[in-house]
C-alpha cells in the first residue's frame, strides 16, 4: 500500500461544480502539503499545514480550500471549479525537525469542462 | 515570478552520456536544495540534496554542483542509462521552512 494516498486518481467535472480531492497517510508525518503540476511551470504550492490546527496560503491559493480533518488526513477543495484549473495535483508529507524532504502521492488529475 | 529557474525544458542524450541539467535561484534564504525525479503515472521522489556548505556532493552515478557565489547548482548523470528517462525537477527551501519551491522541470530522455 502507497504510504500517501490521493483519490480520486482521475476526475473530469464542468465549470462551476464543486470539487473535493483527498489525501491520506501512513507515514506518520505532521506536514502536509498540495501541489499542482502543468507542463512548464513545475510545481506550484498551493496550501500546507504543519499540524492539525495550521494551514497556510502557498503561491497559488486563489480558488482552492483545504481541511486538515486529522494529523493523517488533508483534503483540497475547489468550491467552483474553473477550466484554468485543469492540472495535476500532488499531495506531498514531510516531519518536523527531519531533512527537508518530502514524500509524494502519485497525483490526482482533475479536468474542468 | 519564478524563483528557481531550470533549463533546459527536455533534454536527449544517448546512452552512456553525461546528462546536466542546470537551476538558478534568487533568495539567498534557500538553505536546501533538492533535486527530484519523476516518472510517468508517478510522484516525484527525491533523488539527491544538498545544502550550501559544501559544493558538491555525489551519490553513485548522480552528482550535484553548487555554486553559492552565482546562485547556481546543477544536476549530473553520468554513464546516463535509457531507465534515467523521467522529468527532473530541481528545488529550494528557505531556512528552517521546509517549504518547496520547484524549478519548471527537465524531461530526460536517453537513447539505446
Amino acid at each position: 500500500d502507497a504510504d500517501v494516498t490521493q483519490t480520486p486518481r482521475n476526475r473530469i467535472t464542468k465549470t462551476g461544480k464543486r470539487i473535493m480531492l483527498e489525501c491520506s497517510q501512513t507515514k506518520g508525518h505532521d506536514r502536509m502539503y498540495w501541489y499542482r503540476q502543468d507542463p512548464g511551470l513545475g510545481l506550484r504550492l498551493i496550501y500546507y499545514s504543519f499540524d492539525v490546527k495550521d494551514i497556510n496560503k502557498g503561491e497559488i491559493s486563489d480558488g482552492y480550500s483545504v481541511s486538515r480533518q486529522a494529523q493523517a488526513k488533508f483534503s483540497l477543495s475547489l468550491e467552483s471549479a474553473i477550466p484554468n484549473q485543469t492540472a495535476l495535483y500532488f499531495c506531498a508529507t514531510g516531519q518536523t525537525g527531519r531533512t527537508g524532504e518530502l514524500f509524494f502521492g502519485e497525483g490526482s488529475r482533475l479536468t474542468v469542462l | 515570478q519564478q524563483q528557481v529557474k531550470q533549463s533546459p525544458q527536455s533534454l536527449i542524450v544517448q546512452k552512456g552520456g553525461i546528462s546536466i541539467i542546470n537551476c538558478a535561484y534568487e533568495n539567498t534564504a534557500f538553505d536546501y536544495f533538492p533535486w527530484y525525479q519523476q516518472f510517468p503515472g508517478k510522484g516525484p521522489a527525491l533523488l539527491i540534496a544538498i545544502r550550501p556548505d559544501v559544493s558538491e556532493k555525489k551519490e553513485g552515478r548522480f552528482t550535484i554542483s553548487f555554486n553559492k557565489s552565482a546562485k547556481q547548482f546543477s544536476l549530473h548523470i553520468m554513464d546516463s542509462q535509457p531507465g534515467d528517462s523521467a522529468t527532473y525537477f530541481c528545488a529550494a527551501s528557505p531556512r528552517g521552512a521546509q517549504k518547496l519551491v520547484f524549478g519548471q522541470g527537465t524531461r530526460l530522455t536517453i537513447n539505446p
